[in-house]
């Protein structure tokens, strides 16, 4: 079946860039998703990416796509203690979305 | 504000009860979808309805579990008996078209006893 691969932990220091990789294995994937979940609730959409595109850049985020190697990156600029969550990359081509096991990233002040 | 609107939040029963959880999608989202997220397991897709018809549910146990849409505003997700493996945060989210994003609602954490 189709996957979608991410490491499970990122840490890094307030103020640096954090660099969240994924990897899927559906081709025919149309759109791809990250989304961010803090502790106690639920998925929160933080940006999508359309397949045809391979950069999407929206505040301190940038979304790089390499649809050749299936590969996407959540890219979070200047990261502050607020973005300490776990982030999932997500992909989807037809009728539902196949979500990957989510990173932890830790910001340490 | 739209939002997926989720109740209970928190849920704790015994062994054995009825447990159902209600879900309000996004008014005039046409696909819902329920999740189940445990440490072990992340996040699993239990069942999802495009226009309040069942498309997928082979993600969910059939011998307990039920998904339903009895109208657009809203969808319920049953377990009868409910046995202590269930405990987990059951996610209910909806999307506006296929293949685009799901909006996700707080979800319902349930402890089985």
């Amino acid at each position: 079946g189709e996957d979608v691969e991410q490491s499970l932990f990122l840490s890094v220091r307030e103020g640096d860039s954090s660099v969240i990789n994924c990897t899927y294995t559906d081709s025919s994937s149309t759109y791809l998703y990250w989304y961010k979940q803090e502790p106690g609730a639920g998925l929160q959409l933080l940006t999508y990416i359309f397949s045809n595109m391979d950069m999407k850049q929206d505040q301190r985020l940038t979304v790089l796509l390499n649809k050749k190697d299936k590969h996407l990156s959540l890219r979070i600029a200047d990261t502050q203690t607020g973005d300490s969550a776990i982030y999932f990359c997500a992909e989807s081509g037809g009728n539902d979305m196949r979500f990957g096991a989510g990173t932890r990233l830790t910001v340490k002040p | 504000d739209a939002r997926v609107t989720q109740t209970p939040r928190h849920k704790v029963t015994e062994m054995g009860q009825e447990v159902t959880m209600r879900c309000q999608p996004i008014l005039g989202h046409n696909t819902v979808f329920w999740y189940r997220q445990t440490m072990m397991q992340g996040l699993e897709l239990l069942a999802y309805f495009r226009n309040r018809a069942p498309l997928d549910d082979s993600g969910m146990p059939k011998d307990r579990f039920s998904a339903e849409m009895p109208d657009a505003t809203l969808a319920t997700l049953k377990i009868q008996p409910s046995e202590p493996r269930d405990s987990a945060v059951y996610f209910c989210a909806s999307g506006g078209r296929t293949g685009r994003a799901q909006y996700f609602g707080a979800g319902t954490r349930l402890s089985v006893l």
